[in-house]
């Protein structure tokens, strides 16, 4: 079953915007990570934050989580066409750290 | 490494045909799954494993899917008899238990099935 939900489910900006994704979720998490999956593509993992951490950077990658909220929003700066593809979160829970449930995604379409 | 390699990368068959799909992890993980993706119900897992065990099979959709891993560099998932219903992406992915659960996917297959 989908544990995260994302928001938007889809995002359509110019380049050099900056693009919003959020990501609820249910349970109590180890990590939570966000993937990529251009069209036809497997998915491709971007970043990981761990429970115990607020916000990470990764190039134009930010990424926050609030763990009382059960919630996470990723944040690409200064996009470019290159970006456009899908997003996913991915919680690993607590006791099954190996184990991802990934959310429904949002698709980003940059465009010039 | 080359990744996680899946083959056949397109697969169209008819009803009632057997599918075999075939994956060969990151050598030296030790965590496979095993995922369809479709439009309406997006990423799901079916089945993982870890050191070539099943761990979890509660998303194989019913017993026309069977997976099995027979060594460490290499697993299959097999739908007989397929329907058209089974038509999908199918994804393998591996991980390694030491990096938090990261997962290396390969490219998919995808199944039509007529």
């Amino acid at each position: 079953s989908q544990q995260g939900e994302e928001d938007p489910q889809a995002l359509s900006i110019q380049e050099g915007e900056n693009a919003t994704m959020n990501c609820s979720y249910k349970t109590s998490i180890n990590n939570l990570q966000w993937y990529r999956q251009n069209s036809g593509r497997g998915l491709v993992h971007l970043i990981l934050i761990r429970s115990n951490e607020r916000e990470k950077h990764s190039g134009r990658l930010r990424v926050t989580l609030d763990t009382s909220k059960k919630s996470s929003s990723l944040l690409i700066t200064a996009s470019r066409a290159a970006d456009t593809a899908s997003y996913f979160c991915a919680t690993a829970n607590t006791g099954t750290a190996s184990k991802l449930t990934f959310g429904t995604g949002t698709r980003l379409q940059v465009t010039l | 490494d080359a990744g996680v390699i899946q083959s056949p990368r397109h697969e169209v068959t008819e009803m009632g045909q057997e599918v075999t799909l075939r994956c060969k992890p990151i050598s030296g993980h030790d965590y496979l799954f095993w995922y369809r993706q479709t439009m309406m119900r997006g990423l799901e897992l079916l089945i993982y494993f870890n050191n070539n065990v099943p761990i979890d099979d509660s998303g194989m959709p019913e017993d026309r899917f069977s997976a099995k891993m027979p060594n460490a560099s290499f697993s299959t998932l097999k739908i007989q008899p397929s329907e058209p219903r089974d038509s999908a992406v199918y994804f393998c992915a591996s991980s390694f238990a030491w990096t938090s659960g990261i997962q290396y996917f390969g490219a998919g297959t995808r199944l039509s099935v007529l």
